[in-house]
């Protein structure tokens, strides 16, 4: 979507492979997360960052690791994927100002096989 | 902690009929935001709707209404004149404005949108 993008949008990965996801903005958002979706759980918020090299973690965290070292951009890795990892990852931006909601990405499928 | 339930995870209506989607929360706060989000089968989060709790209206947006009750913490979404666009998932999300503006989703409805 405009102002936000996630790169891969796919990929298929070997259990015990570190994986790295990018999300890149334009809008110059001081907030950032990275949440997981998986069916009968929704969205599950991982790690979120609320400025450069400020990050904390989310409800789901065990396992990954992030980098904020850009306004724009906001890293999450896997140190060593599992099959559990398999999901559909979205990043997302908010800026504080005005709370309007999240502007999403358009989300990475990965699958750990 | 707070937590958002959809008690729905599957919903149909015909088309042009209207159909209600429930959402209850569980907050000890008093001044938060609540959302609807849409996803169609193309993936993308699309934000439906946003209530301000301290409003005492309702928020509208053109075939989209909420019934929001704050005192018994349920936020429903009705969708009126169905069309078959709005087939997705459907995500009610919760936002406090104490904290880092981390929004908290429920589980999800599917709505079919039967023609």
């Amino acid at each position: 979507d405009a102002g936000i993008t996630q790169s891969p949008r796919h990929k298929v990965t070997e259990t015990g492979t570190p994986v790295t996801l990018r999300c890149h903005q334009t809008e110059n958002h001081r907030y950032m997360y990275w949440y997981r979706q998986d069916p009968g759980h929704g969205l599950r918020l991982i790690h979120y960052s609320y400025g450069v090299k400020d990050t904390d973690k989310g409800e789901v965290s065990d396992g990954y690791s992030v980098s904020r070292s850009k306004t724009e951009d906001f890293l999450l890795t896997l140190e060593s994927a599992t099959s559990s990892q398999t999901s559909v990852y979205f990043c997302a931006i908010s800026e504080s100002k005005v709370f309007y909601g999240y502007t999403f990405g358009s989300g990475t499928r990965l699958t750990v096989v | 902690a707070q937590t958002v339930t959809q008690s729905q995870p599957e919903m149909s209506v015909q088309e042009a009929e209207t159909v209600t989607l429930s959402c209850t929360y569980d907050t000890s706060e008093s001044d938060y935001y609540l959302f609807w989000y849409k996803q169609p089968p193309s993936r993308q989060m699309i934000l439906v709707i946003r209530q301000e709790a301290y409003k005492q209206q309702n928020a509208t947006e053109n075939r989209f209404s909420v019934n929001f009750q704050k005192a018994a913490k349920s936020f429903s979404l009705k969708i009126s004149d169905s069309q078959l666009g709005d087939a997705a998932m459907y995500f009610c999300a919760f936002r406090s404005n104490f904290g880092n503006e981390k929004l908290t989703f429920g589980t999800g409805t599917r709505l079919t949108i039967i023609p």
